[in-house]
């Protein structure tokens, strides 16, 4: 079965900060690689995915993640964190079988 | 329009009662998901279904049962609630393996 494992489990930063996740998964074959958002209260939101391509991926609100094939990896950066980044964030792996499954998230508390 | 809407939003029921949560999607999707999301915030699948095919958790208890009365809907219902079931519900659609889950904004169960 499919895991993926967050390893920074609570990240407390300053505003203006860089930002980098971990995320890794076990999946040997063809997978498609995504981050969501969680905001405090809300429902989860795509920040960015991988399907192909490019490794580098672009997302919203300034995220980038990073597909590192070799490390089975798919970090999420930001340079510079804001207040409002404050949420919990997830990485998540679809496999062949269309199943998306999560890892553990993150919480990051921005500080003003 | 709320392309993946959940109702209700909160519900709060005693323990040993049956209860039913909806689910309706309105942007074409074919596979509909449940995913409980625990006080950790670990997210976990329930339940994968499009017009052909259910594939269940096999550690979803089988109090859990989905039922989808069509394409865009996919509700969930379950017997005899426990204390343990208390968490955030969230219903997802996806079109095939194109493109990334779209969630709803999640039902808040509460068991007492």
């Amino acid at each position: 079965a499919q895991s993926v494992s967050q390893h920074n489990h609570h990240v407390i930063l300053s505003e203006a900060a860089s930002l980098e996740l971990g995320c890794n998964y076990s999946y040997g074959g063809t997978v498609n690689l995504f981050w969501y958002v969680q905001y405090p209260g809300q429902h989860l939101q795509l920040l960015l995915k991988y399907f192909s391509g490019d490794p580098l991926v672009k997302g919203i609100k300034g995220f980038e993640a990073e597909f590192i094939k070799s490390k089975f990896s798919f970090n999420l950066r930001k340079p510079s964190v804001q207040w409002s980044d404050t949420a919990e964030y997830f990485c998540a792996v679809r496999d062949a079988g269309n199943m998306l499954t999560f890892g553990g998230g993150t919480r990051l508390m921005v500080k003003p | 329009d709320t392309a993946v809407s959940q109702t209700p939003k909160y519900l709060v029921t005693q323990m040993g009662n049956d209860k039913s949560i909806k689910c309706e999607q309105n942007l074409g999707h074919d596979t509909m998901y449940w995913y409980k999301q625990d006080s950790k915030k670990f997210l976990k699948i329930m339940f994968s279904y499009n017009n052909k095919e259910l594939i269940i958790n096999e550690t979803v208890p089988n109090r859990f049962s989905p039922k989808s009365p069509d394409k865009a809907h996919l509700n969930l219902h379950i017997n005899s609630l426990e204390l343990g079931d208390s968490a955030v519900y969230f219903c997802a659609s996806s079109q095939a393996k194109l493109y990334g889950y779209t969630f709803g904004s999640g039902t808040r169960l509460t068991v007492v």
